[in-house]
């Protein structure tokens, strides 16, 4: 099984480019979330999903955009990439329901210049 | 504003101690307390508490939540070198589905 998957692993930008982070789980789930990781931070949520057709911000939500584009994806979106955002990029998901724990995607790091 | 506070920030100890980590929460609408380890990549599932008092455990590890005082502890006995990471707490609300994360523990369990 897949579970979640991200793409790219890695990636660099220059200020002010943009890009679009992609993430797709084969589970079924209903819920999707985007968290980012700095040292000494934790995971901060960006934007998260509880199912197809919503989004939600979370807390860090400034400087991105999300689309949940049907149930098995959900992309994040810099329009315009900051020093400030470089960081790893976690995608998750689970069924939404109780006893649901979060399952996450491998990361993609990304450094912007 | 919701909040999780993980302590310590940082931790060092030798091989065969015991450590015990600690997470509080302030949120509305909890529903469910996660505990994450996470190594060189993605956090993965330890626990996760919906109710006080109920020990979970697997293995050298367990936790307990305590909802009145709201906090949960992870204790790790006998510890190895391999349970050095960053263990994760989290909260998940029962608006919206919301999950949030404290800072995190970096465990270094020293041979």
């Amino acid at each position: 099984n897949a579970g979640v998957t991200q793409t790219p692993k890695f990636q660099v930008l220059k200020t002010g480019q943009s890009m679009t982070l992609q993430c797709a789980q084969d589970m079924n789930h209903n819920s999707m979330y985007w968290y980012r990781q700095d040292p000494g931070m934790g995971l901060r949520l960006i934007y998260y999903s509880a199912s197809e057709g919503t989004t939600d911000k979370g807390e860090v939500p400034n400087g991105y955009n999300v689309s949940r584009l049907n149930k098995r994806e959900f992309s994040l979106r810099l329009e315009s990439a900051a020093p400030s955002q470089t960081s790893v990029y976690f995608c998750a998901s689970n069924t939404g329901g109780l006893n649901s724990p979060l399952h996450f995607g491998n990361g993609t790091r990304l450094t912007v210049t | 504003e919701d909040k999780v506070v993980q302590s310590p920030l940082s931790l060092v100890v030798h091989e065969g101690d015991t450590v015990t980590l600690n997470c509080s929460y302030e949120v509305t609408n909890f529903r469910s307390l996660l505990w994450y380890k996470q190594e060189k990549k993605a956090p993965t599932f330890l626990f996760m508490l919906t109710s006080s008092g109920i020990e979970k455990k697997s293995g050298r590890l367990s936790s307990i939540l305590d909802k009145k005082e709201l906090f949960s502890i992870l204790n790790i006995t006998a510890t190895q070198t391999g349970d050095s990471a960053i263990y994760l707490c989290a909260v998940e609300l029962n608006r919206d589905d919301k999950i949030i994360f404290g800072k995190g523990t970096r465990l270094h369990i020293l041979p």
